[in-house]
């Protein structure tokens, strides 16, 4: 059971480029999120999904477009990428929207931007 | 929006007990506590949730008293691989704070 895939697990992008990261659940949750981290921070929330043709913007969602594509996949776009998004990425999924619904992790996308 | 606060770092040796504790004095009534694991280079994990008294499962223990403003996470004869930062988080807006470092040490 594949659980919460994330792709790429690493990207180096110039500043000004953009980029899709894509997440996928096989758990058939109907909540999904994308956090970032910064070395030594906690997880920040950047956008969610609560469920499938929904979604709202969390703590940080300044530079960030996202997509639920279907009940399994959530996208997050980077529009035009600045230094100061290199961070690692982590994807998350929960049966329904709310902090007392335990989450998924995926293993992240380490993005670097020069 | 309940805050929580624990501490930075914490050290500890194999074979002893670790507790750490959170205060969340603003908790709301329908507010659960959900503590998580995150070690280097993964993302979190989901160990322990309780609402109120004790809560056990394989891996963790959460004690939390009747006034509910705290919680303390308890970890049974930690090993090195229980090296990883805790998580603390009791509000429906997923807020996920700097954690506890914890070390094990041999």
């Amino acid at each position: 059971n594949a659980g919460v895939t994330q792709t790429p697990k690493f990207q180096v992008l110039k500043t000004g480029q953009s980029m899709t990261l894509q997440c996928a659940q096989d758990m058939n949750h109907n909540s999904m999120y994308w956090y970032r981290q910064d070395p030594g921070m906690g997880l920040r929330l950047i956008y969610y999904s609560a469920s499938e043709g929904t979604t709202d913007k969390g703590e940080v969602p300044n530079g960030y477009n996202v997509s639920r594509l279907n009940k399994r996949e959530f996208s997050l776009r980077l529009e035009s990428a600045a230094p100061s998004q290199t961070s690692v990425y982590f994807c998350a999924s929960s049966e329904a929207a709310g902090g007392y619904q335990p989450q998924h992790f995926g293993d992240g996308t380490r993005l670097s931007i020069l | 929006l309940a805050k929580t606060t624990q501490p930075i770092s914490m050290d500890s040796y194999e074979g002893q007990e670790v507790n750490i504790t959170c205060s969340h004095n603003n908790i709301a009534t329908n507010d659960y506590i959900t503590w998580y694991q995150q070690f280097p280079s993964q993302g979190p994990r989901f160990i322990i949730q309780g609402y109120k008294t004790k809560v056990t499962n394989e891996v963790a223990s959460l004690f939390i008293p009747a006034d509910r403003k705290s919680s303390t996470l308890s970890l049974p004869r930690v090993s090195l691989s229980d090296t990883a930062v805790y998580y603390c988080l009791v509000d429906d807006k997923i807020i996920f704070g700097k954690g506890t470092r914890l070390h094990i040490l041999p």
